[in-house]
C-alpha cells in the first residue's frame, strides 16, 4: 500500500523557519518525482515545489522562491521542505504528493497534510 | 504563468443528473490538463490526466474532454459520493497551476 506521511508542521512566528518531512512507503521512492502543494484555510490548491527523482532538477513557485528549499534522501525514503523567512500568507496545509509517472507532472498519491500556521 | 479559470464556481445538481465542469486556460495547455476531486478534510484525488485519461480506479462516469484553452470534466450520472470540490491543473509549463475550484453541491 502506498503511503505518504507528512510531519513538521506547527505554529511559528513571522520570520521563523520550519522543516517539513514526508516519509513514504509502498513504492520505490528513488524512481519517482515528488512535489509539495499547499492549501490555505478555506482556499484552493497552490503548487509549491517540485524535485526530480535524482534531486538534480528542482522548481519553485515564485511565491516561495529564495525562501523555501526542497530536498530528498532516497536512502531514507524521505522528502523535505525547508521553509525560511515565513510569512502569514504561508499559513496552509502542506501536502506532499507523488508524481504519476516520469515527467507526467500529475499527482497520484498524496499525504494527509501537515498544517503550518505563521502568526505572532 | 498560465491562469486556469473554472466555471461555474458552484454547481447545484441532484443525484442522477449530469454534471459539466469547465476549465478555461489563459493560453493553450494542449492536452496537458488534469482534474482532481477533494472532499472536506481529505487530500485531493486524481481523476483525469492528459485531458481525457482516467486515473487508476476512477469510475467510467467521470470523463474529460477538450484541448487548447477549453477543457471539460463530465460526470455522467451523479452519485452521492461525487459531491465535492473539483480542481483542474495544468502541466504544460512552469509554474504548475491549479484552477480555483468548482464546488459541486447537492440541490
Amino acid at each position: 500500500e502506498v503511503q505518504l506521511v507528512e510531519s513538521g508542521g506547527g505554529l511559528v512566528q513571522p520570520g521563523g523557519s520550519l522543516r517539513l518531512s514526508c516519509v513514504v512507503s509502498g513504492f520505490t521512492f528513488s524512481y519517482y518525482e515528488m512535489i509539495w502543494v499547499r492549501q490555505a484555510p478555506g482556499k484552493g490548491l497552490e503548487w509549491v515545489s517540485y524535485i526530480s527523482s535524482s534531486g538534480n532538477s528542482i522548481h519553485y513557485a515564485d511565491s516561495v522562491k529564495g525562501r523555501f528549499t526542497i530536498s530528498r534522501d532516497n536512502a531514507k525514503n524521505s522528502l523535505y521542505l525547508q521553509m525560511n523567512s515565513l510569512r502569514a500568507e504561508d499559513t496552509a496545509v502542506y501536502y506532499c504528493a507523488r508524481v504519476l509517472g516520469q515527467q507526467s507532472l500529475y499527482f497520484d498519491y498524496w499525504g494527509q497534510g501537515t498544517l503550518v500556521t505563521v502568526s505572532s | 504563468e498560465i491562469v486556469l479559470t473554472q466555471s461555474p464556481a458552484t454547481l447545484s445538481l441532484s443525484p442522477g443528473e449530469r454534471a459539466t465542469l469547465s476549465c478555461r486556460a489563459s493560453q493553450s495547455v494542449s492536452s496537458y490538463l488534469g482534474w482532481y476531486q477533494q472532499k472536506p478534510g481529505q487530500a485531493p484525488r486524481l481523476l483525469i490526466y492528459d485531458a481525457s485519461k482516467r486515473a487508476t480506479g476512477i469510475p467510467a462516469r467521470f470523463s474529460g474532454s477538450g484541448s487548447g484553452t477549453d477543457l471539460t470534466l463530465t460526470i455522467s450520472s451523479l452519485e452521492p459520493e461525487d459531491f465535492a470540490v473539483y480542481y483542474c491543473q495544468q502541466r504544460n509549463s512552469w509554474p504548475l497551476t491549479f484552477g480555483q475550484g468548482t464546488r459541486l453541491q447537492i440541490k
